[in-house]
This record gives structure tokens, sequence and C-alpha cells, in this order.
């Protein structure tokens, strides 16, 4: 069947280490894989688009890789702040479809200790 | 400017009513989802509309919902006979450009808890 799976459990670091979320998935061949954000009582917000032929991607204190090998996606946030805790979302773009829908894994959520 | 907008943002219904829940989309926005996330899961997509037709109904779970979005901006998605199984946030987002990768802007959601 097929499955999305983030870390279930809720990640905790301290405040300037680098916070690596992990986003694994089976029986999808996706054609590009995005992460959202998504704060308490809010929708999600858009942070990265990784497409399937790039194997990395920077913004300003993130980071995404996409290895379609292993089927993953990590997301990297280096020196990590309080303000960067929040749900995550890795979202799929099914290869198998032209109409742009995601589908969602479960989230993480991230809490940064100052 | 303005981002895109739901209403309302909570709704109680009774089991077995009739509930509407609508969606504006961000001026220009010719694509708009649907989606509706559960508590502690992702969202999981419902319907998508490019312009006003809906181009893709596949996520609807059967046939008490439906969504209509008759001048191409503003959505309504309509629930029939509520179950409370269908208690959950519901997500609207809108895209710039149609089609796959566009960057997907949410509303709040309308959470919607049938009693």
């Amino acid at each position: 069947s097929q499955k999305i799976e983030q870390n279930s459990e809720a990640l905790n670091i301290q405040e300037g280490k680098t916070a690596t979320l992990t986003c694994n998935y089976t029986n999808y061949s996706p054609a590009y894989l995005q992460w959202y954000r998504q704060d308490p009582g809010r929708g999600p917000v858009f942070l990265l688009l990784i497409r399937e032929n790039e194997k990395e991607k920077r913004k300003e204190r993130l980071k995404v890789t996409f290895d379609t090998t292993l089927k993953q996606s990590l997301f990297h946030i280096t020196a990590s702040q309080p303000a960067d805790s929040a749900t995550y979302l890795c979202a799929l773009g099914p290869g198998s479809s032209n109409t742009g829908k995601l589908i969602f894994g479960q989230g993480t959520t991230l809490q940064v200790k100052p | 400017g303005a981002g895109v907008s739901q209403t309302p943002s909570n709704k109680v219904t009774e089991k077995g009513k009739y509930v509407e829940l609508r969606c504006d989309p961000i001026s220009g926005h010719t694509a708009l989802y649907w989606y509706r996330q559960s508590l502690g899961q992702g969202p999981e997509f419902l319907i998508y509309f490019q312009g006003t037709g809906a181009a893709d109904d596949s996520g609807l779970p059967n046939d008490r919902f439906f969504a209509v979005r008759p001048e191409g901006s503003v959505s309504t998605l309509k629930i029939q006979r509520t179950e409370r199984g269908d208690s959950a946030v519901y997500l609207c987002a809108s895209t710039k450009l149609p089609g796959q990768g566009s960057e997907q802007y949410f509303g709040p959601g309308t959470r919607l808890t049938v009693t």
C-alpha cells in the first residue's frame, strides 16, 4: 500500500543546533516533494519545493534533500531558534497526477528550547 | 495583500444536518484545492478546481460531499447528512498557476464539529 511516514514522535532540540526531519514514502513515484510549516490553529505555509531530478535545495537556514532511490527526503533547519517550533509537513506531488494535488505525511512537531 | 480566507472559522452542527463551508482564494489564483485534516494527521486531499470545473474529485469520501466554484473564484464545500466522523478541520488552498509543483497558499481552515 502507499504510505508517507514522518517521525511520529516530537523532536526536541536545543537552540542553535541543527534539526533534521525525515520523510519516507513507499509505493509512490513523486514528481516533486514540498515541505510546509504549520502552527497551531493555522493552515500550512509553504517552505521549499524539490523536484525528482534534484538532490538538494537550500533557502536561508533551510535545506532539503531528495533521494528517489531510498524514497526519502530529509529537511534540515540549521542554527535553530525557538521561533522554528512548529509542525513540519512533507507533501508528495504524485507523478501520476498533473493536478498539483498533494499527498501529505502526518507531520513532525519540532520544539526548539532556548 | 489578502490571503486565502475561509468562513466560518468554527462550525458546530448536529448529526444529520447540512453544512456549507466557504473559501475565498487569493485574487487571480486559478487553481483551488480542498483538504481535510484530522487531529494529529496531515491534510488529506478532497477536490481540485481548475477554474469553474472540478478537475479532480477523487478525494471526496462519498456522495454526501459536494463542492462548487460557479464563477471560478469563491468555492463552497457542501456536506449533507453530516456524521460524527466528518468532524475535522477543512482547509482550502489556492495556487497562482495550475498543475504540478505550484506553491499552495492555505487558508486558516474551518473547524467542523458534528455532535
